[in-house]
């Protein structure tokens, strides 16, 4: 299936912990994302990398730490989890378009819980 | 400050009928605003993109307008059916923000038969 796919989905651990959260896409583009569903479902885009390169870095904790290791992945790394970390995070890729035209495409979200 | 708002906030329709939900915006300069239909426990999918020049697109049985003088979209469901039970989100990129975009909080939509 092509698709933009992530693991775990559901993903609960404890504070203080670190985890990952894993992203991949099989469409064959060149940029990629990471977006914050809070409990009031307002979507923040977090992170965006272009061809591995970071592009988009908006005020987030340096606790998390995204990593690209080609175009087709963005994982993103969580240090000492904290409650406020938790919601459901949302990977997304596109074609790079400047003017921002290109239809992303997410995947089905990784809903984290800190306890 | 980018800002996306949209209303209602959640509506209830029987099925069959028609609704029309609405999003204004604050973002500047605008590039392009979207529609994005989102079912509960998935990621959201594009619906429409609009650009500047257009003020009416469609697909399917779902028709966004957009009227960027008064910073104004609508989408409106015709025919509604149990599967548009949905969360409807209207995102708007700004001219200078590359891919970035800016999420309303969404209008949820619940169709009964």
């Amino acid at each position: 299936d092509t698709a933009v796919s992530q693991t775990p989905k559901y993903l609960v651990t404890q504070m203080g912990n670190d985890k990952s959260i894993k992203c991949e896409q099989n469409l064959g583009h060149d940029t990629m994302y990471w977006y914050k569903q809070d409990s009031k479902k307002f979507l923040k885009i977090m992170f965006s990398y272009n061809n591995k390169e970071l592009i988009i870095n908006e005020t987030v904790p340096n606790r998390f730490s995204p990593k690209s290791p080609d175009k087709a992945h963005l994982n993103l790394h969580i240090n000492s989890l904290e409650l406020g970390d938790s919601a459901v995070y949302f990977c997304a890729s596109s074609h790079w378009a400047g003017k921002g035209t290109d239809t992303q495409y997410f995947g089905p979200g990784t809903r984290l819980t800190v306890l | 400050k980018n800002q996306v708002e949209q209303s209602p906030q959640s509506l209830i329709i029987l099925e069959g009928k028609n609704c029309t939900l609405q999003c204004n915006y604050t973002v500047s300069p605008f590039s392009n605003l979207r529609w994005y239909k989102q079912d509960t426990g998935r990621g959201p999918v594009s619906l429409t993109i609009m650009t500047f020049s257009e003020n009416t697109k469609s697909n399917g049985r779902y028709t966004a307008t957009l009227d960027a003088d008064t910073k104004q979209s609508s989408l409106h469901i015709t025919a509604s059916q149990l599967s548009d039970s949905a969360s409807y989100i209207c995102v708007v990129s700004a001219d200078n923000a590359g891919n970035m975009l800016t999420f309303g909080g969404g209008t949820r939509l619940m169709v009964k038969p």
